[in-house]
């Protein structure tokens, strides 16, 4: 079992969607938890960062944590065809600074 | 702020030759930077660490010798790709992490494909 689990989709969804993003992991010791978007042949772009449970807001964006299921999710909400992108998920903890990433979902936004 | 450059972002070169890689820190001072390599729809390999001033920490299967990492300043990484062969061909992405502001997390340049004929 991968420390951290992604499904890589694609997931495909209509202009205006709200848009729900997951992963799952297995080590206890995370508390800090981070949402990448990427870009086809470009650089991860940090969207959201979250320590421990809870949830955080920024515009159309959600990331939501639940460590006792081990579970991370990320909304978007009001979809647009320029969220289409690859979205990463990250995790650290246990005094490493050293995120483990998910393998990341592709998400299609279309009009 | 936090903008992180990688040069050149494409280079095509033949088998047995060598690459460098430079990736700079533009707007801050980077403690550590990484070097990842990420294969289509596949997710960022981390090869090795860099902290300024001294020699890289690689991971687990990548070699050293191949992948020469020099991190001279606290703004500047390279990555050079000695003997490249067509294995090497792949997205190769830094990243540089901030002494402070956002509980230090990494913040990545755009990238630099490699094509070794």
């Amino acid at each position: 079992q991968k420390e951290v689990e992604q499904d890589p989709g694609p997931l495909s969804v209509p202009e205006g969607a709200i848009v729900s993003l997951n992963c799952t992991y297995s080590n206890s010791a995370f508390q800090y938890f981070m949402w990448y978007r990427q870009y086809s042949r470009k650089g991860p772009e940090l969207l959201m960062y979250t320590y421990s449970s809870g949830n955080k807001e920024d515009g159309r964006f959600t990331a939501q944590v639940d460590k006792s299921s081990k579970y991370i999710s990320l909304f978007i909400r009001d979809s647009q065809p320029s969220d289409s992108a690859t979205y990463l998920c990250a995790m650290r903890g246990g005094g490493s600074y050293i995120p483990t990433f998910g393998r990341g979902t592709s998400l299609i936004v279309h009009p | 702020g936090a903008v992180v450059s990688q040069h050149p972002s494409r280079v095509i070169c033949k088998s047995g030759t060598s690459v460098k890689i430079e990736c700079r820190s533009l707007d801050f001072q980077a403690t550590t930077m990484f070097w990842y390599r990420q294969f289509p729809k596949q997710s960022l390999m981390l090869m090795a660490t860099s902290n300024e001033g001294s020699k890289a920490t690689y991971e687990q299967g990548v070699e050293k010798d191949k992948f020469l990492i020099n991190h001279a300043s606290l703004t500047l990484s390279t990555l050079t790709v000695t003997s490249a062969h067509p294995e090497d061909s792949s997205f190769y992405i830094c990243s540089a992490r901030t002494r402070t502001g956002k509980l230090g997390e990494q913040y990545f340049g755009p990238g630099t494909r490699l094509t070794v004929t």
